[in-house]
């Protein structure tokens, strides 16, 4: 079935330092792909999401591409900040269809 | 709008006793999700309604768990007999056209089996 799959954690970087999550997928069609983030003891909450190939979802200095050729839909920040620290959620539903499937999440921490 | 409201947000129960989440959607959402989060599975989707129906149950573990919408503002998850292994933190969702929609997540319910 589909799913996902994101690089396991825990990641530490210093403030300011060059963020990627890669995640890749699996999926027959046409899936829709999000990043969530969760904050510790909170509910998850979308960072960003691409409904089609090629299509760039970006929110709060994150980016993601779409990438059909390669499967993935990496994160990526170019200078995390502490308030970042959180986990990190890859995430598809497939095509026509309204099922959720999630990674297993990679745990950021940003230093000072 | 207060977002997605559940209760109780921790719950700490014995083996074989009847469990009760619940939940209140973000009003005006037509679709509302129940998710699973533990160490060893992740995030997993049990269910999800549309309109008040339930759409796909496929992710419920097994008969000892059962969701409910009776109307648009209320849901619940249901565990009897509850077990030990279905300790976990139970995060509700809502969105307004589905999942590719912004699912609005609750702050979830902690659930510890004694």
């Amino acid at each position: 079935g589909d799913s996902v799959t994101q690089m396991e954690g825990p990641v530490t970087l210093s403030e300011e330092a060059f963020l990627t999550i890669n995640c890749t997928y699996t999926a027959t069609g046409y899936p829709s792909l999000f990043w969530y983030v969760q904050y510790p003891g909170e509910g998850l909450q979308l960072l960003l999401k691409a409904t089609k190939a090629d299509d760039k979802g970006s929110n709060k200095g994150f980016e993601a591409t779409y990438r059909k050729e390669t499967t993935s839909f990496h994160l990526e920040k170019g200078s995390v900040q502490v308030s970042d620290s959180a986990v990190y959620f890859c995430a598809l539903s497939p095509y026509n269809n309204n099922d959720m499937r999630f990674g297993a999440g990679t745990r950021l921490t940003v230093k000072p | 709008d207060a977002g997605v409201i559940q209760s109780p947000r921790h719950e700490v129960t014995e083996m074989g006793q009847e469990v009760t989440l619940r939940c209140k959607p973000i009003s005006g959402h037509d679709y509302l999700f129940w998710y699973r989060q533990t160490m060893m599975r992740g995030l997993e989707l049990l269910i999800y309604f549309n309109n008040n129906v339930p759409i796909d149950d496929s992710g419920m573990p097994e008969d000892r768990f059962s969701a409910k919408m009776p109307n648009a503002s209320f849901s619940t998850l249901k565990i009897q007999p509850s077990e030990p292994r279905d300790s976990a933190v139970y995060f509700c969702a809502s969105s307004g056209t589905g999942a590719t929609d912004t699912q609005y997540f609750g702050p979830g319910t902690r659930l510890t089996v004694l």
